[in-house]
């Protein structure tokens, strides 16, 4: 298994500010995941983040709108820009393999206003 | 597009009794995994479930999966008030950018004393 953490844990932002979310995890891992979960629903994949390329966006999700790092193995961000109210979820990030599946961080719960 | 379907989606039980979740999905896959989420929490992996015929139990709770009719049960036994929850299934897919989960909508589980 592995230890995922996330920061913020939660906030409250302003329409058209952007927030950044940080997964760190405790061990090297190769692919990383992005979720949200908008509230009373189930996960929607945001998108996977290789160390080294390119984020792979999920239809209905764009780079301009979720824009992704991942600098090395153990860590990856999420930055929700030009928030609106439709915004407001939790967004998890979660690291895996086929066969074993995925384990995911605490979340982020965003509201926008 | 591989789809996953859970029901029921909302489910009230008194304590003792027993029922059955289902997870239905579209395509040939033949990993599949359960996870448990509690109000405000992340999720928490209870199953992982590999092959057809595959049949895992922990305490109160058993999983099965049946590659072939592409369904996936869990099954509540004897029910407590601790196993209130929302319990997702999520079945292990492969696109360009590895292996990726597609969730069902989840089932939100009330057991009542």
């Amino acid at each position: 298994s592995a230890v995922i953490s996330q920061k913020p844990s939660r906030d409250i932002c302003q329409r058209g500010t952007s927030l950044t979310i940080q997964c760190q995890v405790d061990s090297q891992v190769t692919m990383m995941f992005w979720y949200r979960q908008q509230p009373g629903q189930s996960l929607t994949l945001i998108a996977t983040a290789n160390q080294g390329s390119e984020a792979t966006y999920e239809s209905g999700f764009v780079i301009d709108k979720f824009p992704i790092s991942r600098p090395n193995l153990t860590f990856s961000t999420l930055t929700v820009s030009n928030m609106s109210p439709e915004d407001s979820s939790i967004y998890l990030c979660s690291v895996g393999t086929s066969g074993i599946g995925q384990y995911f961080g605490p979340g982020t719960r965003l509201t926008v206003t | 597009e591989l789809k996953v379907e859970q029901n029921p989606l909302f489910l009230s039980m008194q304590e003792g009794k027993n029922y059955t979740i289902y997870c239905n999905y579209s395509t040939t896959s033949d990993r599949l995994y359960w996870y448990r989420q509690d109000p405000g929490k992340s999720l928490e992996s209870l199953f992982v479930l590999l092959s057809n015929g595959a049949v895992k139990q922990e305490g109160r709770l058993m999983a099965s999966l049946d590659t072939k009719a592409r369904l996936s049960t869990l099954h509540i036994t004897a029910a407590v008030h601790d196993l209130s929850a929302t319990y997702f299934c999520a079945v292990d897919y492969w696109n360009n950018a590895g292996n990726m989960l597609t969730f069902g909508g989840g089932t939100r589980l009330m057991v009542k004393p």
